[in-house]
């Protein structure tokens, strides 16, 4: 069945830092791909997404590419700040289905100063 | 702004006592999704309503069930609350199908006692 393995945490960098959070998948077909950050004690925000292969999606220095010949979707930003510190999540959409998700376990990013 | 509301932001039950949480969206989406979420877990998809039609997860208990009124309001209730349903409850829409994401509200978190 499809599913989501993303690299675990805790990942804690310094300021500045480059940042990569890597995403695979496997899925039957082709599937929206998407980055949601959650901030503690808030509901999950849309970082970016991209909807076929070869496609970047960026957003506040944060970049994916969907990489079809992989089944890849990795996190970058080439220098994080404190107020990035959050818990990032990859989540393929179910092929097929009418929007459903598939979460990856989440990594917990921290960033000191 | 167009928005996902959830109500209340804390909800304090007894052990067996059903309880009732709240959502509501402004973006007129088709689809109302429901999450349950645990301490350092990745969401975990309770059901959904595409429009009218409900959509239940294999493993959702039965103690969990949902209603939507109309496009704009969906409730979950829990029947009969153990300690084991602890956790953020979060509220997602889309428009449904691929490509579209969905949008969460801030969740509201339950305790039973």
């Amino acid at each position: 069945g499809d599913s989501v393995t993303q690299m675990e945490g805790p990942v804690t960098l310094s300021e500045e830092a480059f940042l990569t959070i890597n995403c695979t998948y496997t899925a039957t077909g082709y599937p929206s791909l998407f980055w949601y950050v959650q901030y503690p004690g808030e509901g999950l925000q849309l970082l970016l997404k991209a909807t076929k292969a070869d496609d970047k999606g960026s957003n506040k220095g944060f970049e994916a590419t969907y990489r079809k010949e992989t089944t890849s979707f990795h996190l970058e930003k080439g220098s994080v700040q404190v107020s990035d510190s959050a818990v990032y999540f990859c989540a393929p959409q179910r092929v097929g289905s009418q929007g459903n998700l598939i979460f990856g376990k989440g990594t917990k990013l921290s960033v000191k100063p | 702004d167009a928005m996902v509301i959830q109500n209340p932001r804390y909800q304090v039950t007894q052990f067996g006592k059903p309880v009732t949480l709240s959502c509501s969206q402004t973006l007129n989406h088709n689809v109302m999704y429901w999450y349950q979420q645990k301490s350092s877990q990745a969401p975990k998809l309770l059901f959904h309503y595409y429009d009218k039609d409900f959509n239940n997860e294999a493993d959702t208990p039965d103690n969990f069930q949902s209603r939507r009124p109309n496009t704009s309001f969906c409730f979950l209730d829990i029947r009969s609350p153990g300690l084991g349903d602890a956790a953020m409850y979060l509220c997602a829409t889309s428009r449904g199908g691929q490509q579209h994401e969905q949008f969460f509200g801030p969740g509201t978190r339950l305790t039973v006692l």
